[in-house]
């Protein structure tokens, strides 16, 4: 029974640039959400997903964006990257909204 | 005010010691309450949830929660080395969708 996948593992960008991740919900599940987590600090949800399409959305700029396939895998762009966008980016897949999220290894992403 | 509050730590406590892991949120109308395990350079692995007041029980973690004075709690009985890592707590509003709002995490230290 394959978990959360999220594909690639690290990433290095540059200013400006811009970037997809993408994830592979658990099986069974059919709602992804996406989570960015500084170090050192708790994640901070981005959006939810669920029957593709933008379910709920956190304090994120416009420059984050995503999508859901009919196949419940997901993407998130983010365009004209900042320094402070270096993170980890988490991607969680449930049942469901309210049924509990299960994590991916994630993608570590890096800023030049 | 943060939404969901944790002690950062570090929490040190002697193998075979139980360690107690608090967490305060402030949204009322929260209903779902989760705790996750963060290892170092890991991604967050979903231990346990609670929706009722009271205890959970599941191995040697219990799940406390109290909606009356808005803190959930995590003891870990018979701490092993093992369980040194960040604990996060989250919790879900109701009317949030699936929304996780997270606290920043507690990191907990069990020496042999």
């Amino acid at each position: 029974d394959a978990g959360v996948t999220q594909s690639p593992t690290h990433l290095i960008k540059t200013r400006g640039q811009q970037v997809t991740l993408r994830c592979s919900p658990k099986s069974g599940h059919d709602t992804v959400s996406w989570y960015q987590q500084a170090l050192g600090q708790g994640p901070q949800f981005i959006f939810q997903y669920y029957e593709e399409e933008e379910r709920q959305r956190g304090n994120f700029p416009d420059r984050f964006s995503g999508h859901q396939f009919p196949n419940y895998s997901s993407e998130l762009n983010v365009n004209a990257l900042l320094l402070g966008d270096s993170a980890l980016y988490l991607c969680a897949s449930s049942l469901g909204a309210t049924q509990a999220q299960h994590f991916g290894d994630g993608t570590r992403l890096s800023i030049l | 005010q943060k939404e969901v509050e944790q002690n950062s730590g570090p929490l040190s406590v002697p193998e075979g010691a139980i360690a107690s892991l608090n967490c305060t949120y402030s949204d009322r109308g929260s209903q779902s309450f989760f705790w996750y395990r963060q290892y170092s350079g890991k991604s967050p692995e979903l231990i346990m949830f609670i929706y009722s007041n009271g205890d959970k029980e599941d191995g040697r973690f219990t799940a406390q929660l109290n909606k009356a004075s808005q803190y959930v709690s995590l003891l870990i009985r018979d701490s092993q080395p093992s369980d040194s890592a960040t604990y996060l707590c989250a919790v879900k509003g109701d009317n949030q969708g699936g929304k996780l709002i997270f606290g920043q995490g507690t990191e907990l230290s069990v020496k042999p």
